[in-house]
């Protein structure tokens, strides 16, 4: 099974600041299968970023994602106040053990 | 509207059995490849299983293998989760997602809601 740790766990940023989340995985994700999602309180996750950088549909282009092999980024080049949310990667390249990262939370400072 | 319905949690005794449903909407059932994924209160997400489009390829997590099954009815564009021998530690928030492709190889586009099962005596 992958593991993914994702860092930091906490992440305090003001809103305008750039926002830079990691994940890494135990071995390499094939394929670049690696996604990113947004869950706010209360809600479903959200796919912002699948094959490591491209954007789902309807995400707005401050998102990006980057990345291969084991190391992979999320970036939010200016942070809007709905942005601040808990952020979670998943590979789905070693099928069918697919696995999410624990998370990182990115709180107004 | 593209939606995922999910239903048939509850609270339920260790040892018991229970038999969740997702249904879909506003999308090509049959195309695409579904999965659960569960959150526990105040956790992160764990994938909990998953099954192609022709039911051909499925899988689950370590946790939940021999205990849980995976099944999916294209004609009524309904997925399944039959969940047995339950333990405290399967309480969760068990969340139905569509796969962005047919076999168990894509990110997952659209989740439901949610629906809560609690397993405590």
């Amino acid at each position: 099974e992958i593991v993914l740790t994702q860092s930091p766990g906490t992440l305090s940023l003001s809103p305008g600041e750039r926002a830079t989340l990691s994940c890494r995985a135990s071995q390499s994700v094939s394929s670049s299968y690696l996604a990113w999602y947004q869950q706010k309180p209360g809600q479903a996750p959200r796919l912002l970023i699948y094959g490591a950088s491209s954007r789902a549909t309807g995400i707005p282009d401050r998102f990006s994602g980057s990345g291969s092999g084991t190391d992979f980024t999320l970036t939010i080049s200016r942070l809007e106040p709905e942005d601040f949310a808990v952020y979670y990667c998943q590979q789905y390249g070693s099928s069918p053990a697919i696995t999410f990262g624990q998370g990182t939370r990115l709180e107004i400072k | 509207e593209v939606q995922l319905v999910e239903s048939g949690g509850g609270l339920v005794q260790p040892g018991r059995s229970l038999r969740l449903s997702c249904a879909a909407s506003g999308f090509t059932f049959d195309d695409y490849a579904m999965h659960w994924v569960r959150q526990a209160p105040g956790k992160g997400l764990e994938w909990v299983s998953g099954i192609s489009w022709n039911s051909g390829s499925i899988g689950y997590a370590d946790s939940v293998k021999g205990r849980f099954t995976i099944s999916r009815d294209n004609a009524k564009n309904s997925l399944y989760l039959q969940m047995n021998s339950l333990r405290a530690e399967d309480t969760a928030l068990y969340y139905c997602a569509k796969d962005r492709g047919w076999e168990l190889r894509g990110a997952f586009d659209i989740w439901g809601q949610g629906t809560m099962v609690t397993v405590s005596s």
